[in-house]
């Protein structure tokens, strides 16, 4: 099976940095994925790592430590549109079958002023 | 480009109600598609995924079904809803087995009452 754990809500104020935590525990491990989804929309693509390191891009970046199944995601700068859940995901690739996301429950994230 | 057509957008169905929502993509050929349902303050389940016309795998028991008539026409199906049934329903694609990330569809909130 796989399980996938990350904080529920955080708060942090306009300008300041964050960072959101994620592990997980899986079989046929082939990458973890960060999602941004507004109330009401549909998750969009933020960050993807599949070798251990950090990877960064403008004011997100996404950490990936393979051996620990941990991974963090870094918001930098925020901003009052920064607020949305943030889902970690990660990638199973079992048997040669294409791959599937399974993904957490999602933290909340509410950037105040 | 590629694009994803999910619709309709909200749908609210009596209990016992069937259920047909629709999923087109565009730009791509032999995609990999998946359902997921959110339910509120919940993470994505996903629900079923298909690499090809006509093959489906059900991820979990429930009363829906999907199916692929054509290459890029995904649909999820109910007989008779139950209201557990009620979520943020989500369509989404990918390509092949590489760890690339999906693109979700703009979803269908659907209200079982």
């Amino acid at each position: 099976g796989q399980n996938i754990d990350q904080p529920t809500e955080m708060t942090a104020t306009e300008g300041a940095i964050v960072q959101i935590n994620c592990t997980y525990q899986t079989s046929g491990f082939n990458g973890l994925f960060w999602y941004q989804q507004h109330a009401g929309e549909a998750p969009t693509f933020l960050s993807y790592n599949v070798l251990d390191g950090l990877e960064e891009k403008g004011r997100f970046s996404s950490f990936l430590s393979r051996s620990k199944g941990y991974s963090y995601l870094l918001l930098k700068e925020l901003q009052m549109k920064d607020s949305a859940s943030y889902l970690c995901a990660v990638s199973r690739l079992r048997g040669g079958a294409t791959n599937k996301l399974i993904f957490g429950t999602g933290t909340l994230l509410a950037v105040q002023p | 480009s590629q694009t994803i057509h999910q619709w309709p957008a909200t749908l609210v169905q009596p209990v016992g109600s069937p259920l047909s929502l629709e999923c087109t993509v565009e730009g791509t050929s032999n995609p990999n598609l998946y359902w997921y349902r959110q339910a509120a303050g919940r993470g994505l389940q996903l629900l079923f995924y298909s690499v090809g016309i006509g093959q489906i795998s059900s991820e979990v028991p429930q009363n829906l079904s999907a199916s692929r008539p054509q290459d890029r026409q995904f649909i999820l199906s109910s007989k008779k809803l139950l209201l557990s049934d009620s979520g943020f329903y989500l369509c989404a694609w990918s390509l092949g087995q590489v760890a690339v990330g999906y693109t979700f569809g703009s979803g269908t909130r659907l209200t079982v009452v």
